[in-house]
């Protein structure tokens, strides 16, 4: 398994851009980069994944960068309920899901 | 979206008794349900993998015969904790994904268990 860094935390304001990073380093060419999010108290919800493409759908966006050695998550306009941790995994194919540790992200409002 | 249900959402038990708890994909037919586990303030730990019709793939150091899952059809799975004792209190959560070669699980709301 791909082994992932990403900040612990991280704190933003209401209505702002916020941009998540993760790296990793140590993935397969094959890996696709799924990110998560997980409320309190709730299970994960899937955000987005990619491979190699920047992605977009309407929860957030996908930036890779062109090694595939780090990827951003940006939450364009960011709201409250958008306080959680942040999962970054890589996957591949239909693989199971290996959870580190994640970003506490706190939005101000 | 998909939709994945468990039930119970809370459940005491008292010590050395069993607890069954159901993992239900509600609008769609899951091949693979996974089981995990999420102690407090930490993150969320596999527990097996389970595909219908087949046994269950467990993670290292998760006893099977403690922790057993049935998946008998493509909408339910069930994790049944075997002679519970108060560490495996716990947040357990359930996830199911289609069939295909990249997809995104999509996971229960979970079970909070606490045995006394």
């Amino acid at each position: 398994d791909a082994k992932t860094t990403q900040p612990n935390s991280m704190e933003s304001n209401e209505e702002e851009p916020v941009h998540l990073p993760c790296n990793h380093s140590t993935i397969s060419g094959t890996d696709y980069i799924h990110w998560y999010r997980q409320l309190p108290s709730q299970g994960p919800e899937y955000v987005i994944h990619g491979l190699t493409s920047n992605v977009n759908n309407r929860m957030a966006s996908l930036a890779i960068a062109e090694d595939r050695k780090s990827s951003t998550l940006i939450l364009h306009r960011a709201t409250l309920r958008d306080a959680a941790v942040y999962y970054c995994i890589p996957v591949q194919g239909a693989q199971k899901l290996v959870f580190g540790q994640g970003t506490r992200l706190t939005i101000n409002p | 979206g998909a939709v994945v249900s468990q039930h119970p959402s809370r459940v005491i038990c008292k010590s050395g008794t069993s607890v069954k708890i159901e993992c239900r994909s509600l609008d769609f037919q899951a091949t693979t349900m996974f089981w995990y586990r999420q102690f407090p303030k930490k993150s969320l730990m596999l527990m097996a993998t389970s595909n219908e019709g087949s046994k269950a793939t467990y993670e290292q150091g998760v006893e099977k015969d403690k922790f057993l899952i049935n998946h008998a059809s493509l909408t339910l799975s069930t994790l049944t904790v075997t002679s519970a004792h108060p560490e495996d209190s716990s947040f357990y959560i359930c996830s199911a994904t289609l069939a295909g070669a990249v997809r995104e699980q999509y996971f229960g709301p979970g079970t909070r268990l606490t045995v006394t």
